[in-house]
């Protein structure tokens, strides 16, 4: 299975842009690049997915690597609320199911 | 409304008793999925099922036996409860048989202490 490698923890200052990196180097050309982060004490919650292009929605962008073997969570402005374990994920070789590493744990500082 | 929703949030039993976990999806998903996250945060798949048909069980004890009455519930039935399953175990759903191209939406949680 492919597998990703992100830093253990990041910090960030409330409203200013955070870039979330993952390298994924042995990433297969049909594998989706799958983001989730985890709130205290709740589930994983989806927040973005890409396969080649860079991809945006209204909590985050997506920029993926031309060769796709990193990509880059993007928060445009953080919030004390955006504080999580951010997860990027690949599907396992079946594509039928979500491996979690150990993310990476984002503070966000007032 | 809740979209997928794990009952109870919180179960604290003694070792050797046999307990459940209900979920339930309104999503209309086909799919449902049982994780495992312990101590060191770790989430590791347990069990998946589409359309009430087992499709992973990743080496999880005999202990442990989902049900799945109808596609919209997978409940976790757990045997002989041992201190080592304190945990916190999320339910998931997504539309197809694998979160390739899609979402998948998780639960709150239950968190199991087994005392």
């Amino acid at each position: 299975d492919a597998k990703t490698t992100q830093p253990n923890s990041m910090e960030s200052n409330e409203e200013e842009p955070v870039h979330l990196p993952c390298n994924h180097s042995t990433i297969s050309g049909t594998d989706y690049i799958h983001w989730y982060r985890q709130l205290p004490s709740q589930g994983p919650e989806y927040v973005i997915h890409g396969l080649t292009s860079n991809v945006n929605n209204r909590m985050a962008s997506l920029a993926i690597a031309e060769d796709r073997k990193s990509s880059t969570l993007i928060l445009h402005r953080a919030t004390l609320r955006d504080a999580a374990v951010y997860y990027c994920i690949l599907p396992n070789n079946a594509g039928n199911m979500l491996t979690f590493g150990g993310g990476t744990r984002l503070m966000v500082k007032p | 409304d809740t979209a997928v929703s794990q009952t109870p949030k919180y179960l604290v039993t003694q070792m050797g008793n046999d307990k459940s976990i209900k979920c339930e999806q309104n999503l209309g998903h086909d799919t449902m999925y049982w994780y495992k996250q312990d101590s060191k945060k770790f989430l590791k798949i347990m069990f998946s099922y589409n359309n009430k048909e087992l499709i992973i069980n990743e080496t999880v004890p005999n202990r442990f036996s989902p049900k799945s009455p109808d596609k919209a519930h997978l409940n976790l039935h757990i045997n002989s409860l041992e201190l080592g399953d304190s945990a916190v175990y999320f339910c998931a759903s997504s539309q197809v048989p694998g979160p390739m191209n899609t979402e998948a939406f998780f639960g709150q949680g239950t968190r199991l202490t087994v005392v």
